[in-house]
């Protein structure tokens, strides 16, 4: 069964670099077709799509974010990462790492059938 | 960005009610919406996709339907385990958005 886990630090001081990793179990992020999203949530708000990468290293990103956001690929750990430069806080969130597996493949990203268990990131001075 | 807008943002129903929760996209996404369920304190739980299709081990009680801008997720016979935040998601083109949510409480 495939499974996800975020892992950074939980507490950042505003004008910081965010950097947080994706540890995939089960399941390879450099075989087949899925794309490998990262999605955020503010404390109490409804869930931000923050961008994708593909096994090829290929990415796209939420234009919301401007270019603060970086993504890239472990392919030797199984893992995927998100660099946000430049937090405030409006940054903090907890923020899931998911897989959507492509079943069309002419969408970059259909459903999210796996998510990690979140992890809260907060940006106080 | 399509935007998605949920209907109502809050509801709450006794315990046997069909409850139905809508969600309409600020424009036409064909079939490419999906639900999900989540709890407090976890990640979003895929219900349906593609507008209509259950998703892997989801209970047959959740009915997704609609097309084009309007959809409607629907359970059948409200249980205690459905208390929770509904969201709807479309995929038709980037940036992949979401509604704001819609939070189900047993009445």
């Amino acid at each position: 069964q495939l499974q996800l886990r975020e892992s950074g630090p939980g507490l950042l001081k505003p004008s910081q670099t965010l950097s947080l990793n994706c540890a995939v179990s089960g399941g390879s992020i450099i075989r087949g077709g899925a794309s490998w999203s990262w999605v955020r949530q503010a404390p109490g708000k409804g869930l931000e799509w923050m961008g994708y990468i593909y096994h090829s290293g290929v990415t796209r990103y939420n234009p919301s974010l401007g270019n603060r956001v970086t993504f890239s690929l472990d392919r030797s750990q199984n893992q995927f990462s998100l660099t946000l430069t430049s937090v405030t806080a409006a940054d903090t969130a907890v923020y899931y790492c998911a897989r959507s597996p492509r079943v069309a493949l002419i969408y970059a990203v259909d459903w999210f059938d796996a998510w990690g268990q979140g992890l809260l990131v907060t940006v106080s001075s | 960005d399509i935007q998605m807008t949920q209907s109502p943002s809050s509801l709450a129903a006794s315990l046997g009610d069909r409850v139905t929760i809508t969600c309409q996209a600020s424009s036409a996404i064909s079939n490419d919406l999906n639900w999900y369920q989540q709890k407090p304190g976890k990640a979003p739980k895929l219900l349906i996709h593609d507008a209509s299709n259950l998703g892997a081990g989801v209970f047959s009680g959740f009915i997704g339907s609609g097309s084009g801008t309007e959809f409607t997720l629907t359970i059948k016979s409200l249980e205690p385990d459905d208390v929770g935040t509904y969201y709807c998601q479309q995929f038709h083109s980037l940036p992949i958005t979401f509604g704001q949510g819609t939070r189900l409480e047993i009445k």
